[in-house]
């Protein structure tokens, strides 16, 4: 069983300030996804990263996928108390197998 | 919002009865997946399948068994339900594309008491 191990498991920060979390693993991955879950829903999409080094931004959210395939860390520039929320990541060892998902970090963002 | 409905959203039930939820799509989707989610082990894959009748295992599957007889419902099936079976269960849905990603249903809370 390939294990995704996120870091930190719980963050709380204030409103404004920046923030990393990271997802590592000894196996290699074809594609890494990031997903935010609120409280009562499941687990939405964020991106989808395939390449070695390859960097994704989404507003105020930077994705990177490390260059071996093997980790991946979402930074988040001047939190904001909406960016709270569960942030699992997940990968695939091949195009089609299913996804195998960390155990999450949990972030509050204070206002 | 993917169309993905799961019922009952929640159900407290008894050790030892049998307990099925549903997810039911209208994506028309190949491929459905059964998940549980529990604190300070997140999802862990239990059944999915890629087809009609096309269903395997995930890293979870001991006490579960699935059965996908239509293309929009998939059923898990807990045949004599346990404590340690108490968790939140989210059906999830994909295309089946390369890096394909999945839809998420609200998820099912069940307590097995």
């Amino acid at each position: 069983t390939q294990l995704l191990e996120q870091s930190p498991q719980f963050l709380s920060i204030q409103e404004g300030e920046n923030l990393t979390v990271y997802c590592n693993s000894s196996s290699v991955f074809s594609s890494l996804q990031w997903y935010r879950q609120e409280p009562g829903e499941g687990p939405v999409l964020l991106v989808t990263v395939v390449t070695g080094g390859e960097v994704k931004k989404l507003k105020r959210l930077t994705f990177q996928f490390g260059d071996a395939r093997k980790d991946s860390s979402l930074h988040i520039t001047a939190a904001q108390p909406g960016d709270t929320g569960l942030y699992l990541c997940a990968g695939r060892n091949s195009g089609n197998t299913p996804l195998v998902f960390g155990k999450g970090t949990r972030l509050s963002v204070i206002a | 919002d993917a169309g993905i409905t799961q019922s009952p959203r929640h159900k407290v039930t008894e050790t030892g009865t049998p307990v099925t939820l549903r997810c039911h799509q209208t994506e028309n989707h190949r491929y459905m997946y059964w998940y549980r989610q529990d604190p300070g082990h997140g999802l862990r894959l239990i059944h999915y399948s890629y087809g009609v009748k096309d269903t395997d295992k995930g890293e979870v599957s001991d006490g579960y068994s699935v059965s996908r007889s239509k293309t929009e419902d998939f059923l898990l099936t807990l045949e004599s339900a346990t404590s340690s079976q108490t968790s939140v269960y989210f059906c999830a849905i994909s295309r089946g594309s390369t890096n394909e990603k999945l839809f998420f249903g609200s998820g099912t809370q069940l307590s097995v008491l």
